[in-house]
């Protein structure tokens, strides 16, 4: 689903942490997975994305890992640092790679 | 190389009235997304543009129509403006509308606030 209201769950986590964000994705069709970051005030950001014939995928400090059986999808941040503070929303790829569904959001609070 | 360029950043209507949004594609990108981002949610497809022609449409009315240039930049308009249309307008490209998902740039939007 793509909205929960005004109010986005977050994640308060200490610089250094890792930091896992989870998601439940709607389309049992979809083959494209991505995250994106949204800092405040600017449009979403790539990180990482995951085709459907995979399960995990690493980039730098990032890493996400596909369940389809249970329709979810994770993002995990290692070494979490106050730069990664941001709003991080999975999209899934339905009918063409570019009209995205969007979940709801999690907010990530690093603290030093 | 620039970015996705959108404008204007904010803007305030009343209801009833009509709203052209405008974003210029990131070089070499031929493919333009609409999305619409309601405060505190994640970004909603409107529709895309390929070709100068709609390329797919999301749950979207008829008041919400676009165009898409030979330079590849795009317009959307919305017409008859309602209190729910106040929102965050994103404008992505990418090139080719089956590119990899990845490669889908965003602007930083337009803030529309309807009175």
């Amino acid at each position: 689903g793509e909205s929960v209201g005004l109010h986005l769950p977050t994640l308060s986590v200490q610089e250094g942490d890792n930091s896992i964000i989870n998601c439940a994705y709607s389309n049992s069709a979809s083959d494209y997975f991505i995250w994106y970051k949204q800092e405040s005030g600017k449009g979403p950001q790539f990180i990482i994305d995951i085709r459907s014939n995979m399960d995990k995928r690493q980039g730098q400090r990032v890493t996400v890992l596909l369940n389809k059986t249970v329709k979810h999808l994770s993002l995990q941040i290692a070494a979490t640092q106050p730069g990664d503070s941001a709003v991080y929303f999975c999209a899934e790829g339905t009918g063409g790679y570019n009209k995205l569904i969007f979940g709801a959001g999690t907010r990530l609070a690093v603290h030093p | 190389e620039t970015g996705v360029t959108q404008s204007p950043t904010h803007l305030i209507k009343t209801r009833g009235q009509q709203v052209t949004l405008r974003c210029s594609s990131q070089s070499g990108h031929n493919t333009v997304s609409w999305y619409q981002q309601a405060l505190g949610q994640g970004p909603q497809f409107i529709f895309q543009y390929y070709r100068e022609e709609e390329n797919g449409r999301g749950n979207f009315p008829p008041r919400f129509s676009g165009l898409q240039f030979p330079n590849y930049s795009s317009e959307l308009n919305v017409n008859a403006l309602e209190l729910d249309d106040s929102a965050l307008y994103l404008c992505a490209s990418s090139f080719g509308p089956g590119g990899r998902t990845g490669e889908l740039f965003f602007g930083e939007g337009s803030r529309l606030t309807v009175l």
